[in-house]
C-alpha cells in the first residue's frame, strides 16, 4: 500500500496570508491526525477527523481549521499567518482510533517571511 | 490538560549497551503511550506502545514499562546499534482524546 502523502512538501508564505496543506491518508485508514512540530514546541497535537468530522480538537486558536473529504484525505487551513506558524506540519494516518497506530506522512514544511 | 515531561534530553551510549528514556504524565486518565522515532529529517515511526491495563510490553530490543501509580512510563532499548540513533518521543493520550507529546531524547549510539 502506499503510504501517507502530503502536498506540498515546502511552502513559503507572509504573514497574514493564509494556506492550504493536504493529506491523502493510507488507501482503508479513515482516521487523519494533524501535528504541529517546531524546535521549540516540538510536537503538538492539532486535530483529527474521522468520517468527515472534527472528533478531536488540541489547543490552537481558531485560525488552524481542517476538513475531511469522503476519501478520507484531509487538508488543513491556517489563515492570517503569523511568524510564530513556521514549522513543519505533518499528517498521520490510522485505521479507525487514535489508538490504533498512526503512520505519518512525510510533513510540509511551512516558512512564514 | 495533560503535561508530560520527558528525561533525559540527550543520551549516549555505547553499541551494545542499553538506554533508558523516561516520562512522566499528569493527568491520571491517560489510557494510551506510543513511543515515537525519529530519524534526521525523517517522519515519526511509531516503535511501540502500551495501554493503560498492561505494565509492560517487549518487541525484540525494545521494551516498554508503565507505573500507573507513579504516573510515568519507560523506554527500554537493549543491545543497542548505531542504526538505533535518532530523537525519540514519547506521548500520552489524555482524557480529553487528544495527545501530548514529550520533548524528545537524542540518542546517539556509538560505535
Amino acid at each position: 500500500k502506499a503510504g501517507v502523502t502530503q502536498t506540498p512538501r515546502y511552502l513559503i508564505k507572509t504573514r497574514g496570508q493564509q494556506v492550504t496543506l493536504s493529506c491523502s491518508p493510507i488507501s482503508g485508514h479513515r482516521s487523519v491526525s494533524w501535528y504541529q512540530q517546531t524546535p521549540g514546541q516540538g510536537l503538538q497535537f492539532l486535530f483529527e477527523y474521522f468520517s468527515e468530522t472534527q472528533r478531536n480538537k488540541g489547543n490552537f486558536p481558531g485560525r488552524f481549521s481542517g476538513r475531511q473529504f469522503s476519501n478520507s484525505r484531509s487538508e488543513m487551513n491556517v489563515s492570517t499567518l503569523e511568524l510564530g506558524d513556521s514549522a513543519l506540519y505533518l499528517c498521520a494516518s490510522s485505521l479507525e482510533a487514535l489508538t490504533d497506530t498512526q503512520y505519518f506522512g512525510p510533513g510540509t514544511r511551512l516558512t512564514v517571511l | 490538560g495533560e503535561n508530560v515531561e520527558q528525561h533525559p534530553s540527550t543520551l549516549s551510549v555505547q553499541e551494545g549497551d542499553s538506554a533508558v528514556i523516561k516520562c512522566t504524565y499528569s493527568d491520571s486518565a491517560s489510557n494510551y503511550f506510543p513511543w515515537y522515532k525519529q530519524e534526521l529529517g525523517k517522519r515519526p515511526q511509531l516503535i511501540i506502545d502500551i495501554r493503560s491495563n498492561v505494565g509492560e510490553k517487549k518487541d525484540q530490543r525494545i521494551a516498554v514499562t508503565l507505573n500507573k501509580t507513579a504516573k510515568h512510563f519507560s523506554l527500554h532499548i537493549t543491545e543497542t546499534q548505531p542504526e538505533d540513533s535518532a530523537v525519540y518521543f514519547c506521548a500520552a493520550k489524555g482524557s480529553g482524546n487528544q495527545f501530548y507529546f514529550g520533548t524528545g531524547t537524542s540518542l546517539t549510539v556509538i560505535p
